[in-house]
Order: C-alpha cells, then structure tokens, then sequence
C-alpha cells in the first residue's frame, strides 16, 4: 500500500551538532523523495529532494540520501541551529500513485541551546 | 518569493454548516491540491486538479467535500456539513507538472468544528 513511515518521532540534539532523521518508504516504485520542514503554525516548508537515480544530494547544510535497496531516505542537518527546530518529513510519489505526495509521520526535532 | 496563500487563518464553524477553504495558488502553475493535517498527525492528500477538473482524489474526500477554480487565481474547498472530525489544517499547494522543487505550500487554515 502506499505509506511511508519514520523511526524516531522526536530528536533532541544540541546546538552545533550534526543531525539525521531518518524515513522508511514502502512503495518500492516511488521515483521521487522531498524532505519538509514545518514550523509550529505553518505549513510544509520545502528543503531538498532527490529523485530515484541519484543516491546522494547535497544542498546548504542538508543532505538527502537515498537507499532504495533497504527503501530508506535520511536528511541530514550540518550544525544545527535553533531555527532548525520545527516537524521533519519525508514524502515520496510515484507514476504509479499520480502526482500526489504520500508523506510520512513526521520527526520533532528539537535543538538545544 | 512567490506563495501561496490562504483565508482564512482560522475558521470556527458549527457542525453541520457549509464552509469554503479558499486559496490563491502561484500564477504560473498548474496543478493544485489540498491536503489535511488533523493536529498532530501527518499530512494527508485529499484532491489534486488540472485543467479545471479533478485529477485524483483520495477516499476522505467523499462527497461532502468539492473543488472549484471559479476563476483565473481561486481555488477553493467546500465542506457541505462539517463534522467534528473535520476539524484540521487544510493545506492548499500548487506545482508544475514535474516540478523539481515539489510543491509550494500555503500556511494553512485552521478549521475547528464545534
């Protein structure tokens, strides 16, 4: 069926660390994987996406990496900040599914100061 | 930067009453959708349009609920009688075909159903 789902619904680092968050997709025919940011109040803030013949991509502070063997995405944040507290999801779509993006549950990340 | 934008921020209704989402999606794109998030929850696709009709849908959005473009920049969602379970945040968004930065969200409206 189409979900997608994420490990750890909450993640507290400190300031200055690096942080991953991590998403398991299902769908093994998505072609397509964006990571959103939701700060408390707004919505669905665009960070990065990858689609399914690139493993790595890199942008300012965030990487995404793609694992379609294990059907695993992750982002990772370089040295987060307190701005970077806010809900982390992943969502993936597919031909299959239409245009429609199917997103995960969603990871709390909490920066400490 | 271009947006999307919403109205209202927040809307209270009685349960049972018709309320209309309103939306202004980016002038240049074409596809339009709405997705719900009931509190704290994930975000959920509720209806995608192209081309002034309905592309997909999901099985929440039964038929109490609509889409219309009425014109050039509107998009709207209409609940014919609201239910408590209802009460969420409605995200409108609005992409190219095959947009690579994926969709632009809007902030929201909240709806309570009393």
């Amino acid at each position: 069926g189409e979900s997608v789902g994420l490990h750890l619904p909450t993640l507290s680092v400190q300031e200055g660390d690096n942080s991953i968050i991590n998403c398991a997709y299902s769908n093994s025919a998505s072609d397509y994987f964006i990571w959103y940011k939701q700060e408390s109040g707004k919505g669905p803030q665009f960070i990065i996406d990858i689609r399914s013949n690139m493993d790595k991509r890199q942008g300012q502070r965030v990487t995404v990496l793609l694992n379609k063997t294990v059907k695993h995405l992750s982002l990772q944040i370089a040295a987060t900040q307190p701005g970077d507290s806010a809900v982390y999801f992943c969502a993936e779509k597919s031909v299959e599914y239409g245009n429609k993006l199917v997103f995960g549950a969603g990871t709390i990340l909490r920066v400490k100061s | 930067e271009p947006e999307v934008t919403q109205t209202p921020s927040h809307q209270v209704t009685q349960m049972g009453q018709e309320v209309i989402l309103r939306c202004v999606p980016i002038s240049n794109h074409l596809y339009f959708y709405w997705y719900r998030q009931i509190l704290g929850q994930k975000v959920e696709f509720l209806v995608s349009f192209y081309n002034n009709e309905i592309s997909e849908k999901s099985e929440i959005f039964d038929d109490q609920f609509s889409v219309e473009r009425p014109d050039g920049s509107n998009f709207t969602l209409k609940i014919r009688s609201t239910k408590l379970e209802d009460s969420a945040m409605y995200f409108c968004a609005s992409s190219e075909p095959w947009d690579r930065e994926g969709y632009t969200f809007g902030s929201g409206t909240r709806l309570t159903v009393v």
